[in-house]
């Protein structure tokens, strides 16, 4: 079966860095996606990776590993509005998203 | 600005109670997709459509059917909802389905079933 594992909850501190990983086992593979969720909201869309290496996009950046099947988010200098849920998604070989369920990130002052 | 819109944001309904939830986009994406997605849960595709194309997920049950009379809009109709069936319901948009494209979200319709 097709499988996304990511922590379910972290916590972090205001101003900190904190990575968010996400690994995974699926049929084939088309790319990566990181959406971030705040609570009763839909998924906006943060970054895409589908060849191995670090993707920064100002506070947030994106690594991915094929041969591993693992990808990573690292969100810098945190802000209060950071705390949401990031879900990771992998396309595979049908060209169909398989979502993760999502790591819900908890900041604190 | 180019989007997805949702209608409506909330909808409460009865058990056994046909709703249609509505979808629309500004982007002329070709593909639009239905999600339904529970409390910490993954979201769930429903069923998509490449243009006039339409494709059902395997396990989306018979009570879910979706129609789109043109590119810009998309219902989900339920046509009897039961308790299991309260939830956010997503739609989404992307351009097409190759290796770039990214689908982008409605602020969707939560929807509770009493």
């Amino acid at each position: 079966g097709q499988n996304i594992d990511q922590p379910t909850e972290m916590t972090a501190t205001e101003g900190a860095i904190v990575q968010i990983n996400c690994t995974y086992q699926t049929s084939g593979f088309n790319g990566l996606f990181w959406y971030q969720q705040h609570a009763g909201e839909a998924p906006t869309f943060l970054s895409y990776n589908v060849l191995d290496g670090l993707e920064e996009k100002g506070r947030f950046s994106s690594f991915l590993s094929r041969s591993k099947g693992y990808s990573y988010l690292l969100l810098k200098e945190l802000q209060m509005k950071d705390s949401a849920s990031y879900l990771c998604a992998v396309r595979d070989s049908n060209y169909q998203l398989i979502w993760g369920a999502g790591t819900k990130l908890i900041i604190k002052p | 600005d180019a989007m997805v819109i949702q209608n409506p944001r909330y909808q409460v309904t009865q058990f056994g109670k046909p709703v249609t939830l509505s979808c629309s986009q500004t982007l002329n994406h070709n593909v639009m997709y239905w999600y339904q997605q529970k409390s910490s849960q993954a979201p769930k595709l429903l069923f998509h459509y490449y243009d006039k194309d339409f494709n059902n997920e395997a396990d989306t049950p018979d009570n879910f059917q979706s129609r789109r009379p043109n590119t810009s809009f998309c219902f989900l109709d339920i046509r009897s909802p039961g308790l299991g069936d309260a939830a956010m319901y997503l739609c989404a948009t992307s351009k097409g389905q190759g290796d770039t494209d990214t689908q982008y979200f409605g602020p969707g319709t939560r929807l509770t079933v009493l």
